[in-house]
């Protein structure tokens, strides 16, 4: 079944270790989103990538980085930079282009991390 | 900019009661508006979309939504409340844009408990 995996569901990091989150998708969707949860907040975007080799940064990008070397994969790192990581991550993918202006974003199950 | 306001953090309602979470919103333009659920430590699963057209828009699971441009409000709407209802539920708003990523802007969420 299509669909999108993220990995692992749950992490733990150190103090002063960089953590990435694996985002695979195969919806052959061309945008690809991340969030961030946290009680109470709602969802709030990190960073979001339309295509290959590029992405942008999103509402809260500060103490994250991605990289989109291919159309199926997204993955987020959290570095030590970001002082508090502690939050559930979802990942997303959409249709782009006017036949996805109507689509709504497909997510995944989630990773939560937590700090050690 | 665009916003959402869920102004309901729990709902309670009885089963086989009809249900309402309610959903305001903000934009610059055309709204496109979708209802999101999420299951403990699940992602969001789509409900249902208003895009154009009929003001009553129905979706997955018995849910409807009822868009009013004048109240600005995309209010979730179910005849007959189940138990299995019981969850967090989310109300997001884009302005249409030809071509571009799809940002989406979530409200904070309402926890929905439906009693036996």
């Amino acid at each position: 079944d299509g669909g999108i995996t993220q990995s692992p569901k749950y992490l733990f990091r150190k103090e002063g270790q960089n953590v990435t989150l694996s985002c695979e998708q195969n919806l052959n969707h061309d945008a690809m989103y991340w969030y961030r949860q946290d009680p109470g907040q709602g969802l709030r975007l990190i960073y979001y990538s339309q295509i290959v080799n590029d992405f942008q940064k999103g509402d809260i990008a500060e103490g994250y980085s991605v990289s989109r070397e291919k159309k199926e994969s997204f993955p987020l790192t959290v570095t030590s930079a970001q002082k508090n990581p502690t939050a559930f991550y979802l990942c997303a993918s959409s249709i782009l282009g006017n036949r996805g202006q109507d689509q709504p974003q497909h997510f995944g199950d989630g990773t939560r991390l937590s700090i050690l | 900019a665009q916003s959402v306001a869920q102004p309901e953090d729990q709902v309670n309602v009885a089963e086989g009661n009809p249900l309402t979470v309610k959903c305001t919103y903000s934009v610059s333009g055309n709204p496109y508006l979708f209802w999101y659920v999420q299951y403990p430590n699940r992602g969001l699963q789509f409900l249902l979309k208003y895009i154009t057209g009929d003001n009553l828009v129905k979706g997955s699971y018995g849910f409807e939504a009822e868009f009013n441009k004048s109240q600005t409000s995309f209010h979730l709407k179910k005849p007959s409340a189940l138990v299995s209802d019981s969850a967090l539920y989310f109300c997001a708003v884009r302005v249409s844009v030809s071509g571009s990523a799809r940002q989406l802007t979530f409200g904070s969420g309402t926890q929905l408990t439906v009693l036996p």
